[in-house]
């Protein structure tokens, strides 16, 4: 079983749009977590952690649900610079390890 | 950004050849990672290291070795490449394993084995 799973999409949307992205991870004991975004044949980049009160950051919105082991992102009236992949990360924090899901993919349409 | 610079950037090279990867910071942190990318699996994790000569293995590190023999270098090192190690690597970076301390990733390093 896969530490983390996305679905890989992809999600083709209008401007002006909300959209949401959902993860879950299956190690109990992870302890932190981000969304990271990666454009086309670059690296990855952290977007956000995701707390476990739920935290904001203008138009992204990410909730963390330990009991269900499951994460999200919400974006709000997307942006054309919003299309992207968006990766979900997991760290267990013993031995620093992130661990990632696949991806995923983001087209924001005019 | 963080300073991460990976080289070479793109390589073409042939099937049973030795290759080395290098990653190198700037940011003194203790942990450095090698994972590939590649479509359907996303990032891997290849071997990471925790401090000057501590390494460990990931979830696909056969065919790979790796050595870090100073705090700023991480050496990724195909034996004899094969055509399954074509694939986009990275080097990331991390300071702590405290709680919501992130990764910063280098720029890639696109490898192609013919």
């Amino acid at each position: 079983r896969k530490e983390v799973e996305q679905d890989p999409g992809p999600f083709n949307v209008p401007e002006g749009a909300t959209v949401a992205f959902n993860c879950t991870y299956s190690n109990s004991a992870s302890q932190s977590f981000f969304w990271y975004r990666q454009d086309c044949r670059k690296e990855p980049k952290l977007l956000m952690s995701v707390y476990s009160s739920g935290n904001e950051d203008g138009r992204f919105t990410a909730q963390l649900n330990r009991a269900s082991q499951y994460i999200s992102l919400l974006i709000r009236d997307s942006k054309l610079s919003d299309s992207a992949t968006y990766l979900c990360v997991v760290n267990t924090n013993t031995g620093n390890q992130f661990y990632f899901g696949t991806g995923t993919s983001l087209t924001v349409i005019p | 950004d963080a300073g991460i610079t990976q080289s070479p950037r793109h390589k073409v090279t042939e099937t049973g050849t030795p290759v080395t990867l290098r990653c190198h910071q700037t940011e003194n942190h203790r942990y450095m990672y090698w994972y590939r990318q590649d479509p359907g699996h996303g990032l891997r994790l290849i071997h990471y290291s925790y401090g000057v000569k501590d390494t460990d293995k990931g979830e696909v590190s056969d065919g790979y070795s790796v050595s870090r023999s100073k705090t700023e270098d991480f050496l990724l090192t195909l034996e004899s490449a094969t055509s399954s190690q074509t694939s986009v690597y990275f080097c990331a970076i991390s300071e702590t394993g405290s709680m919501n301390t992130e990764a910063f990733f280098g720029q890639g390093t696109r490898l192609t084995v013919v």
